[in-house]
């Protein structure tokens, strides 16, 4: 079955830096742009930051640009986000999201399970 | 930025209602969007998409409409798992979502 597994969330103080990162065990998403979609706590969506299949494009919400730098490695079927500067605001569950294809092309299609990214002194 | 609002925020329903959520996008959208269904600890997911198209394994009560800057979702007979928080989402420029719609067992 395909599925996004995240991992390397926890509590950071403000300031620091923490390296989030996904996997698709048992698929493939070489060909697939990825994002990342955030929720902070009784919030909604937000959409974080993309890269395209070959990881030459990426594009950044204006609340991380700078700060946050969104990578992948085909050969591992990885993805992840190097955050840095991190704020309170910052606090949210985090979400590796599959792009689809065809008629799917920039739907969201496919989410993982959510990693918790905590900020706080 | 394109803006997303849904009405209304939330709403209290029985089994067996037919449901409608409303989107609107600040600016036209064409039919560039989607719909997802979020539970209590889960991750969205896709029911919707292209305005009107489901989602593979989606049930057929659940359905989309509507195009430029006004669209809806219908669940033409609730269900007992249908009782969750509905986000429309435009993809047309970048991705923005609605603040959510949360069902509720009345």
């Amino acid at each position: 079955q395909v599925q996004l597994v995240e991992s390397g969330g926890g509590v950071v103080q403000p300031g620091r830096s923490l390296r989030p990162s996904c996997i698709a065990p048992g698929s493939t998403f070489s060909g697939n742009t990825l994002h990342w979609v955030r929720q902070a706590p009784g919030k909604g969506l937000e959409w974080v930051a993309s890269i395209s299949y070959d990881g030459r494009n990426k594009n950044y919400a204006d609340p991380v640009r700078g700060r946050f730098t969104i990578s992948r490695d085909n050969s591992r079927r990885a993805l992840s986000v190097q955050m840095t500067s991190l704020r309170v605001e910052d606090t949210a569950v985090y979400y590796c999201v599959r792009e689809g294809h065809g008629t799917k092309f920039q739907v969201f299609d496919l989410w993982g399970q959510g990693i918790k990214v905590t900020v706080s002194s | 930025d394109i803006q997303m609002t849904q009405s209304p925020s939330s709403l209290s329903a029985s089994v067996g209602d037919r449901l409608t959520i409303t989107c609107r996008a600040s600016q036209s959208i064409n039919v560039r969007l989607a719909w997802f269904q979020q539970k209590p600890g889960k991750a969205p997911k896709l029911l919707i998409y292209q305005a009107s198209s489901l989602e593979s394994g989606v049930p057929s009560r659940f359905s989309g409409s509507g195009s430029g800057t006004e669209f809806t979702l219908t669940i033409s007979s609730l269900q007992p798992d249908d009782f969750a928080i509905y986000y429309c989402q435009q993809y047309d420029q970048h991705w923005t979502f609605g603040q959510g719609t949360k069902v509720d067992i009345k």
